[in-house]
């Protein structure tokens, strides 16, 4: 069955620092993948997506990840935190059984200190 | 541009009420679905609906209902509230058309606490 696996319920980082946010997936067939950010009291709002175009998709809010399927990852990146980004970060990836749904990764929490 | 409405946003229930939450997409989408959101557990899909008229379960339908008389609307019924059901729920829709990437689009939520 496919899947998603977060490691690590909470990140911290310092402002400007990188964050790192980890997602591994398990899939039998070339997978769809999904990164979700959910800000206070929000839904979940798309930050990018791989649909096997090209390995290094980017997001909005300089967030970008990276597809290797030797690893089976799609970790979430960002050169520098902002205090905005502190926020719940969903993985997610498309599972194709009689219709498309999505399988989210039990979420990440990021904390940004000044 | 309201995207996905979900009504009412709060709310508190005793144990055996009753209640419906309505989700409505102004997106003309085919696929709509209910999630909730539970601390730790990320979100579980409890109903979802390919189309008018049309409704199946998902991973945790025990304790819910749903209908989808209009194209545009999904309602999530709960016919004797329970304090397991206390959740944050979340509708989303997405295209259906061939091609479509998969991606879904959220309402804002409806926190629901039951006693």
């Amino acid at each position: 069955a496919q899947s998603v696996t977060q490691l690590g319920s909470h990140v911290s980082v310092s402002e400007g620092a990188l964050v790192l946010l980890r997602c591994n997936y398990s899939s039998s067939v070339p997978p769809y993948l999904f990164w979700y950010v959910q800000y206070p009291n929000q839904g979940l709002q798309l930050l990018l997506k791989y649909t096997s175009a090209a390995t290094l998709v980017k997001g909005i809010n300089g967030f970008e990840a990276e597809f290797k399927k030797s690893e089976t990852s799609f970790h979430l990146t960002k050169p520098s935190a902002h205090m905005s980004d502190a926020a719940e970060y969903f993985c997610a990836v498309r599972v194709n059984t009689g219709f498309q749904k999505l399988v989210f990764g039990t979420g990440t929490r990021l904390l940004v200190s000044p | 541009n309201a995207g996905v409405t979900q009504t009412p946003k709060f709310r508190v229930l005793k144990t055996g009420q009753s209640m419906t939450l309505l989700c409505a997409q102004d997106m003309n989408h085919e696929y709509m679905y209910w999630y909730r959101q539970d601390p730790g557990m990320g979100l579980r899909l409890i109903h979802y609906s390919v189309g008018e008229g049309t409704t199946a379960k998902g991973e945790v339908p025990d304790g819910y209902n749903v209908s989808r008389l209009k194209k545009q609307n999904f309602l999530l019924g709960l016919e004797s509230a329970a304090p397991s059901q206390t959740s944050v729920y979340f509708c989303a829709s997405k295209d259906g058309g061939a091609g479509k990437t998969g991606e879904l689009f959220f309402g804002e939520g409806s926190r629901l606490t039951v006693l």
